[in-house]
């Protein structure tokens, strides 16, 4: 069964730390990977993806993907108390669907 | 409004009945999810489309039944509600063009009593 695994939490970083999210995933055919952000009570939204295997970033968030050791990251830089959040991982299935992992939490304190 | 809606956003209902919940997207996107949410499992699969009139099971299908005439509209029906179906529901659209990113609807918070 395809898996995608994540250390549910919570994490505790201090404002201002580097705050670092781990997933692995089980499926090797597995080609495109997602971060989702969802805030308590609140829908999930996309704040990365990555289809290469290295790092991507976009302003304070980088992804990185390791394919050969089935792993993805997600760090956050500078992390802020409007970061504390529930981070979705998620890997393609092939083609449009995807798989979520169970979520980490993330709790940034000021 | 343009996006993804869902309605309604919550509902209480009893062991037995049939319950409809109803995702709207207007981006014409070709492909519409159904997850559940509950603590601990994160985001699971219920149904998903391709297109209308094409559905498919997803991860945990049973006790559940969709349909797809129109684009826009993808409703999820439970046929005799359980309590083991008390969930956050979450309705999602993608497409090719979005590099697959999946937009989420508001969700619907369902409680069988």
């Amino acid at each position: 069964q395809k898996e995608v695994e994540q250390n549910s939490g919570p994490l505790s970083v201090p404002e201002g730390a580097i705050a670092s999210l781990n997933c692995t995933y089980s499926d090797r055919g597995s080609q495109s990977f997602f971060w989702y952000r969802q805030y308590s009570g609140k829908s999930p939204e996309l704040i990365m993806f990555i289809y290469s295997n290295g790092d991507k970033e976009d302003g304070r968030f980088t992804a990185q993907l390791n394919k050969a050791s089935q792993y993805v990251s997600l760090l956050i830089r500078d992390s802020q108390p409007s970061d504390s959040a529930t981070y979705l991982c998620a890997a393609d299935t092939g083609g449009f669907k995807t798989i979520f992992g169970a979520g980490t939490r993330l709790f940034v304190k000021a | 409004d343009a996006g993804i809606t869902q309605s309604p956003r919550y509902k209480i209902t009893e062991t037995g009945r049939q319950v409809t919940l109803m995702c709207h997207q207007t981006w014409s996107h070709s492909y519409m999810f159904w997850y559940r949410q509950d603590l601990g499992h994160g985001l699971r699969l219920i149904y998903y489309s391709a297109a209308a009139d094409i559905t498919d099971k997803g991860e945990v299908p049973d006790g559940y039944v969709v349909s797809r005439s129109k684009t826009e509209n993808f409703p999820l029906t439970l046929e005799s509600a359980t309590r083991s179906q008390t969930s956050v529901y979450f309705c999602a659209s993608s497409d090719s063009g979005t590099g697959y990113e999946q937009y989420f609807g508001p969700g619907t918070r369902l409680t069988v009593t």
